[in-house]
């Protein structure tokens, strides 16, 4: 299958770890951030979203971390499993004009080791 | 499948060539976006409609790109004149008004020779 992201910044993991991906933002007045996960050859796959309002949400094995302060974005994963693998993007909503967009950051190539 | 579908999911077009791609939104969804991927890139917006109001056009967006949402349901892009530059992965998104939350397909890998 093709390949997303070749020269993508990497983290890898081994199965069962878990793992903490980064993410900065660049508008500090966004209010609506989503993770999403893309595998090979396939679209972007919604995994969590956080409002500006919190600092910190979980979902099933997955926790967003948020913090204003410094435009920083954090995904942690429990149990990573293989199907894990993949390359993560977060997203801001844009704001103002153009308000309607997602805005991605530059992606994490995450693989997992058996 | 109640997802967002796109097709064709591959085209492989001579220079000059026109191609159009077409993307199937979730069905209650009125907004329906249009984005591009290029190799190690995150996508970048093209364009959106609400319902069948095309309301955003990117500067990415340049004169031989066009988008149509005719009824509200699906959308077409045509490009025209293809260059090798447009060889990218365009996405589809939709969501509903007023919910920031997209939702993408699994787009069509466009390959201009």
């Amino acid at each position: 299958g093709e390949s997303v992201g070749l020269h993508l910044p990497t983290l890898s993991v081994q199965e069962g770890d878990n793992s903490i991906i980064n993410c900065a933002y660049s508008n500090s007045a966004s209010d609506y951030f989503i993770w999403y996960k893309q595998e090979s050859g396939k679209g972007p796959q919604f995994i969590i979203d956080i409002r500006s309002n919190m600092d910190k949400r979980q979902g099933q094995r997955v926790t967003v971390l948020l913090n204003k302060t410094v435009k920083h974005l954090s995904l942690q994963i429990a149990a990573t499993q293989p199907g894990d693998s993949a390359v993560y993007f977060c997203a801001e909503f844009g704001v103002g004009q153009g308000a309607q967009k997602l805005v991605f950051g530059q992606g994490t190539r995450l693989t997992i080791n058996p | 499948d109640t997802g967002v579908s796109q097709n064709p999911r591959h085209k492989i077009t001579k220079r000059g060539q026109n191609v159009t791609f077409r993307c199937d939104p979730i069905s209650e969804h009125n907004r329906l976006y249009w984005y591009r991927q290029t190799l190690g890139q995150g996508p970048e917006f093209l364009t959106y409609f609400q319902n069948e109001a095309q309301l955003e056009k990117s500067r990415l967006l340049s004169d031989r790109f066009s988008a149509e949402r005719p009824k509200g349901s699906f959308s077409t892009l045509e490009i025209q004149r293809t260059e090798q530059g447009d060889s990218a992965m365009y996405l589809c998104a939709s969501s509903h008004a007023g919910i920031e939350t997209q939702y993408f397909g699994p787009g069509t890998r466009l390959l201009v020779l």
